[in-house]
């Protein structure tokens, strides 16, 4: 199985601050690599997919990048609604995997 | 409206049976792969279990055995049956789709739906 390890598990950060989360995969996984967000009580929502495609609709300060095992979501300027979870989902294999989530806090 | 609901949570006990359904509206059925996904309280995303448009289906390793996964496209339903339920099977389990033709994750999600199971 491919293990998916995230990174940071929490951050806390101020309005206007750029944020980085990282995932690494056990495993080369090509870019099928997807990030949700998850806010308390609510389904995950689709931010990126491909590794660094925005799913639409969504904020342009929400980017990813990498490929193989190396991943990263930024968030450039973090506002008030981007308090939430984020988690990674790597889907080349089954079983399909996700990091253990990065908890975002707004100081 | 592309949308997926959730629903058949419910409280039961260990050892019993439950089947947790999702009806898919708004979009073409046969496009996608559905898959299960759960949150226990307090913790992460897990993924459970997956179908594709023709009926291959995929398991984690926590629930093979005990659950199935369906579908059936005329009625644009995906359903769970989960046997031998124990209490860390307790958790939000939400129903999710993922594109067949460019795979890319899953973009569309249920609102979930609480399974307990608890003496």
């Amino acid at each position: 199985d491919i293990q998916m390890t995230q990174s940071p598990s929490s951050l806390s950060a101020s309005l206007g601050d750029r944020v980085t989360i990282t995932c690494r995969a056990s495993q080369g996984i090509r870019n099928d690599l997807g990030w949700y967000q998850q806010k308390a009580g609510k389904a995950p929502k689709r931010l990126i997919y491909g590794a660094s495609s925005l799913q639409s609709g969504v904020p342009s300060r929400f980017s990813g990048s990498g490929s193989g095992t190396e991943f990263t979501l930024t968030i450039t300027s973090l506002q008030p609604d981007d308090s939430a979870t984020y988690y990674c989902l790597q889907y080349s294999r089954y079983p399909l995997t996700f990091g253990g989530g990065t908890k975002v806090e707004i100081k | 409206q592309e949308e997926l609901v959730d629903s058949g949570g419910g409280v039961v006990q260990p050892g019993t049976s439950l089947r947790v359904s999702c009806a898919a509206s708004g979009f073409r059925f046969t496009s996608y792969t559905f898959h299960w996904v759960r949150q226990a309280p307090g913790k992460g995303l897990e993924w459970v279990a997956g179908i594709s448009y023709g009926g291959t289906q995929y398991y984690a390793d926590s629930v093979k055995g005990r659950f199935t996964i369906s579908r059936d496209n005329s009625k644009s339903t995906v359903s769970l049956q989960m046997n031998s339920l124990r209490p860390d099977d307790t958790a939000v389990y939400f129903c999710a789709r993922a594109p067949i033709l460019v795979p890319s994750g899953m973009d569309v999600w249920g609102h979930g739906t609480t399974v307990s199971v608890s003496s």
